[in-house]
């Protein structure tokens, strides 16, 4: 199994631009959540989905910010524009279920900079 | 949700056992109890779950006492491999609609 994939796995953009991070779950997992991970604020979860459908997207920063998963296989998120704080890790994960006892599989993350 | 507390950071010299112990006062009948582990640039990785007593596996052991209010992930003997983030997560095994939400985590560092 390729386990969670993410591409690219490094992005660096300068103010304003727009940004497409991309994610492909592991097959025959039927949620996929989207985190970023910065040194002062942690591991944040910014959305989540379950069977393509878009749970809840509260931990989305801005209007800025958005994703979409238009099949099982594929799930993308956009920020438009970007800003110099939005720079951080963004993993993607995927599981069986929304929370226990599926374990959630991360990727290996992009790692975003934003001049 | 059920919030978790647990330590910042914690040091310790090879060979040794950790014990690092979640608060975690507010979990519900239907709560389980999850570690992972972060390695530095890397994303988080599922290490042990459990709801109550003891769970064992090849990586570690997890403690949860009857009253389930706090719960202690044990890694015997670390090596320096063993330095990373250890985050402690709460979350409903039934209702599916909550995802698992993770905290600061606890920063082991492991000493030669």
């Amino acid at each position: 199994d390729a386990g969670v994939i993410q591409s690219p796995r490094h992005e660096v953009t300068e103010m304003g631009q727009e940004v497409t991070l991309r994610c492909k779950p592991i097959s025959g997992h039927n949620s996929l959540f989207w985190y970023r991970q910065t040194m002062m604020r942690g591991l944040e979860l910014l959305i989540y989905f379950n069977n393509n459908v878009p749970i809840d997207d509260s931990g989305m920063p801005e209007d800025r910010f958005s994703a979409k998963m238009p099949n099982a296989s594929f799930s993308t998120l956009k920020i438009q524009p970007s800003e110099p704080r939005d720079s951080a890790v963004y993993f993607c994960a995927s599981s069986f279920g929304l929370a226990t006892p599926g374990e959630q599989f991360f990727g290996p993350g992009t790692r975003l900079t934003v001049l | 949700l059920a919030k978790t507390t647990q330590p910042i950071s914690m040091d310790s010299y090879e060979g040794q056992e950790v014990n690092i112990t979640c608060s975690h006062n507010n979990i519900a009948t239907n709560d389980y109890i999850t570690w992972y582990q972060q390695f530095p640039s890397q994303g988080p990785r599922f290490i042990i779950q459990g709801y109550k007593t003891k769970v064992t596996n090849e990586v570690a052991s997890l403690f949860i006492p009857a009253d389930r209010k706090s719960s202690t992930l044990s890694l015997p003997r670390v090596s320096l491999s063993d330095t990373a983030v250890y985050y402690c997560l709460v979350g409903d095994a039934q209702s599916g609609n909550t995802p698992l939400v993770f905290g600061k985590g606890t920063r082991l560092s492991v000493i030669a």
